[in-house]
């Protein structure tokens, strides 16, 4: 079993939608949680990142975890093309090791 | 503030050749430093960290070695390169600018092509 999933997608939204990208994770210990966005050729950037159950909000971008559920989703309000890239789920149970998952690959059509 | 440095961007080596990769942190001290490889259509894979000079912890057994010989420098390297050594190489550091967390913060990268 992985310690990371996402769904590969891709996953296409229209301009100004909702998406949602979705992570489940293994190793029910975890800590901490992050979203990175990976841009097609360059490295992955940090967007978000959530400790404490339920939801976080940044400008568009709310992340929701439920440690429960071992689940933490991202979602982008009001896509934009911009927002076009895989995004990346990575989980910290403890000390050095974080585990990533493979990327959904969003696209956002204008 | 902290920038991370990783070069160069692009590489093409043919298998059997050396390689070296190098990774400097400014504005810190006493980071801790990653090196990753992102292989095409696959997730990161963590292959060497380090949390100061010359300490080494080897992820995945392979022909890479990687050294520490400065608090602020990082280096990965092959003796002889195989074709499976191919992918993106990713050097970070736990850390950056406020709103990071503790979550990585990722150089530019590296990608080889190894033919």
């Amino acid at each position: 079993q992985k310690e990371v999933e996402q769904n590969s997608g891709p996953l296409s939204v229209p301009e100004g939608a909702i998406a949602s990208l979705n992570c489940t994770y293994s190793d029910r210990g975890s800590q901490s949680f992050f979203w990175y966005r990976q841009y097609s050729g360059k490295s992955p950037e940090l967007i978000m990142f959530i400790y404490s159950n339920g939801d976080k909000e940044d400008g568009r971008f709310t992340a929701q975890l439920n440690k429960a559920s071992q689940y933490v989703s991202l979602l982008i309000r009001d896509s934009q093309p911009s927002d076009s890239a895989t995004y990346l789920c990575a989980v910290n149970p403890v000390g050095n090791q974080f585990y990533f998952g493979t990327g959904t690959s969003l696209t956002v059509i204008p | 503030s902290q920038t991370i440095h990783q070069w160069p961007a692009t590489l093409v080596q043919p298998v059997g050749s050396p390689l070296s990769l190098e990774c400097t942190v400014e504005g810190t001290s006493n980071p801790n430093l990653y090196w990753y490889r992102q292989a095409a259509g696959r997730g990161l894979q963590l292959l060497f960290y380090s949390v100061g000079i010359g300490q080494i912890s080897s992820e995945v057994p392979q022909n890479l070695s990687a050294s520490r010989p400065q608090d602020r420098q990082f280096i990965l390297s092959s003796k002889k390169l195989l074709l499976s050594d191919s992918g993106f190489y990713l050097c970070a550091w736990i850390g950056g600018e406020t709103g990071a967390g503790y979550g990585y913060t990722f150089g530019s990268g590296t990608r080889l092509t190894v033919v």
